[in-house]
């Protein structure tokens, strides 16, 4: 049973660029949560998405990042016109429908890395 | 989500039981407590949840106190793929989904 996956693992672009992470939940999962960490710093909640909607976007900055779970497909986190400050670790989670106690199962992580 | 207090570090040696401490005074009744582990350069890991009674699984116990004010990790017998950062976290149930408050989490050193 494959767990969450992340691609890509790390990806490097330049000032002003666009990233696109990909998150495939593990398999029976439906709800996708997206998080960020800085370097030296803890992982901040970004979105909570379920297929074709965007549930909580309340940790997502509020220019240049997006994010969809489209009906088909992994879901996507991308970010317009990076900047240095951009550059962190981005980890997806999954969960199914219902949860024991809201458990969450969290991704590899993807590294940008903003030249 | 209620807040949770862990030490900074712990250092343990290997093959030696490990108990990671965590409190959480203000804890309310729907609040399930959570343990991740993040190795480096790796995604956290889900290690243990339970609510009032204590729990077991194959990676470790989790030893919640009457009051529930307060919790341990027990990892039973230390490996060095141990050392990670492990995180407590409160979740309450009906609560905002998947949006956890990651702390600062302890720090956990195995030596051989």
């Amino acid at each position: 049973n494959a767990g969450v996956m992340q691609n890509p693992r790390h990806l490097v672009r330049r000032r002003g660029q666009e990233a696109r992470l990909r998150c495939s939940p593990m398999k029976g999962h439906s709800h996708v949560y997206w998080y960020r960490q800085l370097p030296e710093e803890g992982l901040k909640f970004m979105v909570y998405l379920q297929k074709e909607n965007i549930i909580d976007e309340s940790g997502m900055p509020k220019e240049r990042f997006s994010a969809e779970f489209p009906k088909e497909g992994p879901s996507i986190l991308r970010i317009q016109q990076v900047v240095r400050g951009d550059s962190a670790a981005y980890f997806c989670a999954s969960s199914p429908r219902e949860s024991s106690g809201n458990t969450i199962y969290f991704g590899e992580g993807s590294w940008l890395t903003v030249v | 989500d209620a807040k949770t207090t862990q030490p900074n570090s712990m250092e343990s040696n290997e093959e030696e039981p490990v108990h990671l401490p965590c409190n959480h005074s203000t804890i309310s009744g729907t609040d399930y407590i959570h343990w991740y582990r993040q190795l480096p350069s790796q995604g956290p890991e889900y290690v243990i949840h339970g609510l009032t009674s204590n729990v077991n699984n194959r990676m470790a116990s989790l030893a919640i106190a009457e009051d529930r004010k307060s919790s341990t990790l027990i990892l039973h017998r230390a490996t060095l793929r141990d050392a990670a950062v492990y995180y407590c976290i409160l979740i309450n149930y009906g609560g905002s989904q998947g949006n956890l408050i990651f702390g600062k989490g302890t720090k956990l050193s195995v030596k051989p």
